[in-house]
């Protein structure tokens, strides 16, 4: 069976970086992009950008340009979201998702990771 | 401000159908499949709708979802307890050239 499994929850000061990992299973993983999307505590959803396995190619957010870097392991079936520069606006859980459909206007995240709780806190 | 525009909250009693909106704009679900997923508390978003009203394999026929013009709606008949959820839509901005996501609507079975 499909199976996104996410890195533990971090705490990172101000000023950092914070790297989490999603490694897949239970697919062929070079064969569907890979999105990140966070969610802060009580809010809602908000998409950050994806990386395509096969190619390492990469798209973001605008928001997150500059601060956000995707990549991917083929070896370990593993992607990896790193975020620098934190910021207290950055504490949220950050999830991974299997996309499927192709193109980005016809697509779905049809399997997510369990999360992955990051804290930036003095 | 979510550039899809959900109410933040709904409710129902158990059996009763209940439907959820979905506003946008021709940049992105005008043009674009809209997307639903269902995150109970404390879970991931689990997909429940694509491509506008399509169901993976394991959503109840319950679960509907339909589109027309720049809104989407997602439908839910014979309401149960486990149906309390946050919902939420998306689709692709072809302007932003992003994902975008409605703010969510929060589903309370009285």
């Amino acid at each position: 069976q499909v199976q996104l499994v996410q890195s533990g929850a971090e705490m990172r000061k101000p000023g950092a970086s914070v790297k989490v990992s999603c490694k897949a299973s239970g697919y062929t993983f070079t064969s569907y992009d890979i999105n990140w999307a966070r969610q802060a505590t009580g809010q809602g959803l908000e998409w950050m950008g994806w990386v395509t396995p096969n190619t390492g190619n990469t798209g973001y957010a605008q928001k997150f340009q500059g601060r956000v870097t995707m990549t991917r392991s083929t070896s370990t079936s593993t992607a990896y979201m790193e975020l620098s520069s934190l910021t207290s606006d950055d504490t949220a859980i950050y999830y991974c998702a299997r996309f499927e459909g192709g193109q980005q206007q016809l697509g779905r995240f049809d399997y997510w990771g369990q999360g992955t709780l990051v804290t930036v806190s003095s | 401000q979510s550039v899809l525009t959900q109410p933040p909250s709904a409710s129902g009693t158990p059996w009763q159908r209940l439907t959820i909106s979905c506003s946008g704009s021709s940049s992105n679900i005008g043009r674009n499949s809209v997307n639903w997923y269902q995150q109970l508390s404390g879970t991931a978003p689990k997909l429940l709708i694509y491509s506008d009203n399509q169901r993976p394999s394991g959503v109840p026929d319950r679960f509907s979802g339909s589109k027309s013009g720049t809104s989407a709606s997602l439908a839910i008949s014979g309401l149960q307890s486990e149906d309390e959820a946050d919902y939420y839509c998306a689709a692709w901005d072809d302007n932003m050239m992003a994902l975008v996501f409605g703010g969510g609507t929060k589903l309370t079975v009285l």
